[in-house]
């Protein structure tokens, strides 16, 4: 399978700590992207990393991206309960149309 | 924009009944998902359309699934007929350009 995979699974911290999140993937990509999903709600797009890009911030978010080790990170600062969710890293493969989404990593954030 | 709307948002059925999925993408959208959530097997991409026209459904299950897209504002999805393995959540989602994709809210399905 091609699918990204996150890591670790499941998190859990304290309100004003940071999370960071991993995703590995097999094969040559276009971009990752990152999608955060609340309980019983739809996915939502977080950020998109080209691969010649090797970092990106948006707001407290910052993703890097390694294409040597096909890997990247998901970096959540200064945590608030409301970025309790699941974490997802997407990746968008050379010629291929496809998403392949990894299994998720649930985030915790205790008040 | 409203987003991407799903219908309906929840669906219990019995074995061997046929089921109905609706989509209606974001307006300008020229890409439409449908995938299927469950615990087991995480997020799978069960087919997608551009401009209406089905590109790729090597992800559906089988022959009891169809998709279509009459109309660049909406889409179904049948299972027919339905079984207890086809309970999960389905999404739809819409993307102007291959990259990043806007997901509905999802109909979660329980076949009894």
């Amino acid at each position: 399978s091609q699918q990204g995979e996150e890591d670790p699974q499941a998190l859990s911290i304290q309100e004003g700590e940071n999370a960071t999140m991993n995703c590995s993937y097999k094969t040559s990509i276009n971009n990752l992207q990152w999608y955060r999903q609340n309980s019983g709600r739809g996915l939502v797009h977080l950020i998109l990393i080209r691969s010649n890009e090797r970092e990106k911030h948006s707001g407290r978010l910052r993703v890097t991206l390694d294409t040597s080790k096909k890997s990247s990170s998901l970096l959540i600062t200064a945590s608030r309960a409301a970025d309790t969710a699941s974490y997802f890293c997407a990746t968008d493969y050379y010629g291929n149309n496809r998403l392949a989404f990894g299994k998720g990593n649930q985030v915790v954030v205790i008040p | 924009d409203a987003g991407v709307i799903q219908s309906p948002r929840h669906e219990v059925t019995e074995m061997g009944q046929e089921v109905t999925l609706r989509c209606k993408p974001i307006s300008g959208h020229d890409y439409l998902f449908w995938y299927r959530q469950t615990m087991m097997r995480g997020l799978e991409l069960l087919i997608y359309f551009n401009n209406n026209v089905p590109i790729d459904d090597s992800g559906m299950p089988e022959d009891r699934f169809s998709a279509k897209m009459p109309n660049a504002s909406f889409s179904t999805l049948k299972i027919q007929p339905s079984e207890p393995r086809d309970s999960a959540v389905y999404f739809c989602a819409s993307s102007a350009v291959l990259g990043t994709q806007y997901f509905g809210p999802g109909t979660r399905l329980l076949v009894l």
